[in-house]
Order: structure tokens, then C-alpha cells, then sequence
């Protein structure tokens, strides 16, 4: 059983492309989390959030609680955005989605 | 400030040997994780722990053993490796539950294991 579930699993984008990745949970929460993990293997947080929307930069990472189910968004696309990304979400522990890889071309 | 540490990097076994990865941390957290990541699969517990001095089993306990030798370090031994265990391996440190602002959580470099 899947607690997380992403898609796509593979994206490929023109460099400038508006680029939205979803994420569907089936457990009660405390927070979702986005995460990048770099071609190198790195794992970094992007966002932690519990209602509503956050904005860094280019990127934008929505929630609704009721529907559960949260966006990632990626504004003018650029190949170095290119990485996997990964929906988690937390309550006791963590939950993680098997990662949404892309790829985006110059 | 290194944040989470991992060592080593990248490590090859024979399948029976033994070997301990170890994880070490300077940002005062109390809970510790050990995951493996493996293609296709999202992260997967293996064990954490909540403070020093105590460890649970997490989704994927079996052919792991874990110490918390104090609020710094978290170790990950596998007693006697075997090519299912082939995998990358993160640590991962969280802040207090109690306190949400601090419930990222924050991960080492990972460990590349290959059981031969």
C-alpha cells in the first residue's frame, strides 16, 4: 500500500514550460513536505506546509486538506530545476511518494 | 556547520561481511533516521530514534541493527550484508515534534552500499 501517491512518475519540459507535479495522500497529516534530490543524490527541503500556499522564488507549493492532495509548481522552467521531487508527508512519521524525475531540456 | 554527516560515501561488501554506516549531526535534534532508497520505491524507515537512548523499528527493520550512542551520533550496522541490501542510505535528522516549525526534516549526503 502506497500512502503517497505522485505523478507523473517522468516529465520531460521545453526550458520555460510551466511545470505542475501532484501529489495525493490517503493518511491523516500534520504537514506535506516537497523535497528535491539532486542528480548527485542530495536530499533538500523545498516546502513544509499545512494549509493554503507558499511561494520561493519560481516555485509554488499548494494544499487542500479536505481533498488531500498538493501541487507542486514550477514557473519558467530551467534545466538546472531538472532533479527528482519528492511529496512527503508527516505525523508521527514520515511518508514518502516514490518521486516525480524531471528532466528539463534547453 | 556540516549539518548531517555521512560516512562513508559509497562502500562495497561481500555478501556475509559486515559493515557500520555512521551519521553524526550538529544541530542539537533529538530524532534520528536511518532510510534506504532504492529505484522505483519511495524512502523507506528503517529504523529511528526518538532520543538518545532509544531506537525503534521502523518499515524495514530486518538484517539492521542501530545504536544512538548519544544525541549526535546514529549508527546503522548490518551484521552480515547481503545483496538485497544493495542500496543508498540516508540519515535524516527532525526537531521536536511538539514544536511543527521545526518538523523538516534534514538529510545527510547518503551512502551508496553494493552487496557482492
Amino acid at each position: 500500500k502506497n500512502e503517497v501517491e505522485q505523478s507523473p512518475q517522468n516529465l520531460t519540459a521545453q526550458e520555460g514550460e510551466f511545470i505542475t507535479i501532484n501529489c495525493s495522500y490517503s493518511v491523516g497529516i500534520s504537514a506535506l513536505h516537497w523535497l528535491q534530490q539532486h542528480p548527485g543524490g542530495g536530499i533538500v527541503s523545498l516546502f513544509m506546509l499545512s494549509s493554503g500556499k507558499k511561494k520561493h522564488g519560481r516555485l509554488i507549493a499548494t494544499i487542500n486538506i479536505q481533498e488531500k492532495h498538493s501541487s507542486l509548481h514550477i514557473t519558467a522552467s530551467h534545466p538546472r530545476d531538472s532533479a527528482v521531487y519528492i511529496c512527503a508527508v508527516s505525523f508521527n512519521q514520515f511518508y514518502f511518494g516514490t518521486g516525480t524525475s524531471l528532466t528539463v531540456i534547453p | 556547520n556540516a549539518g548531517v554527516t555521512q560516512t562513508p560515501k559509497f562502500q562495497v561488501l561481500k555478501t556475509g561481511q559486515s559493515m557500520t554506516l555512521q551519521c553524526a549531526q550538529d544541530m542539537n535534534h533529538n530524532s534520528m533516521y536511518w532510510y534506504r532508497q532504492d529505484p522505483g520505491m519511495g524512502l523507506r524507515l528503517i529504523y529511528y530514534s526518538a532520543s538518545e537512548g532509544t531506537t525503534d523499528k521502523g518499515e524495514v527493520p530486518n538484517g539492521y541493527n542501530v545504536s544512538r550512542l548519544n544525541k549526535r551520533e546514529f549508527s546503522l550496522r548490518l551484521e552480515s550484508a547481503a545483496p538485497s541490501q544493495t542500496s543508498v542510505y540516508f540519515c535524516a535528522i527532525r526537531g521536536d515534534y511538539e514544536v511543527r516549525i521545526l518538523e523538516t526534516q534534514y538529510f545527510g549526503p547518503g551512502t551508496r552500499l553494493l552487496v557482492l
